[in-house]
């Protein structure tokens, strides 16, 4: 089972519309959770953090399920903008260092 | 504004040339990190540093060279050993408390001719 694993998409989804994106971890001992936006040729930049309790941006909400070992990203109310390759990232710490692994990403593409 | 300048934004490279990668960063922070991304995939780990004059490999350290002299400077030289050097560079670096998450800088784009 990989690190980190999320579906590819690509999501084509109209204006208006709700997505959510799933993403799975294998190491139970993971502490931190992030959700990270790349657009097209540029960096990723920090989009949430991710919460057992949950936590809500805006049109965006995040949650964890520890038991079950994933993440979720729920958008609302899609914009255009909002087309971008969505990562998931899971630090896990271990032997004094934190590992960083990411996820290869899902596509969003939101249609007029 | 703190943050992480990478430079060039875009370098091309001849077959057989080593050439270095800048990253600066003043955010303070301590640990720092090169990526590798290829097209449509996900970022690879080539090598990081927790602290100064430390660093460790990563996933893909072969034909890849870094220092880490000074807290705010990591440069990554590709190699000619490294054989299929076409990528997106991106380095990244993170304050003590991971929980705060990862500031990357805006990427080197790398192409050989």
């Amino acid at each position: 089972r990989k690190e980190v694993e999320q579906d590819p998409g690509p999501f084509n989804v109209p204006e208006g519309a709700t997505v959510a994106f799933n993403c799975t971890y294998s190491n139970s001992a993971s502490q931190s959770f992030f959700w990270y936006r790349q657009d097209c040729r540029k960096e990723p930049k920090l989009l949430m953090s991710v919460y057992s309790s949950g936590n809500e941006d805006g049109r965006f909400t995040a949650q964890l399920n520890r038991a079950s070992q994933y993440i979720s990203l729920l958008i609302r109310d899609s914009k255009l903008s909002d087309s971008a390759t969505y990562l998931c990232v899971v630090i896990t710490s271990g032997a004094g260092s934190y590992q960083l692994t990411f996820g290869k990403g899902t596509k969003l593409s939101v249609i007029p | 504004d703190g943050g992480i300048t990478q430079s060039p934004k875009y370098l091309f490279r001849k077959e057989g040339q080593n050439v270095t990668l800048s990253c600066e960063q003043n955010l303070n922070h301590d640990a720092m990190y090169w990526y590798r991304q290829d097209p449509g995939q996900g970022l690879r780990l080539i090598y990081y540093s927790q602290i100064v004059n430390d660093f460790q490999k990563g996933d893909i350290a072969e034909g890849y060279s870094v220092s880490r002299e000074k807290k705010e400077s990591f440069p990554l030289t590709v190699t000619s050993a490294q054989k299929n050097p076409t990528a997106f560079y991106l380095c990244a670096s993170r304050d003590r408390e991971p929980s705060y998450g990862y500031t990357f800088g805006s990427g080197t784009r790398l192409t050989v001719v």
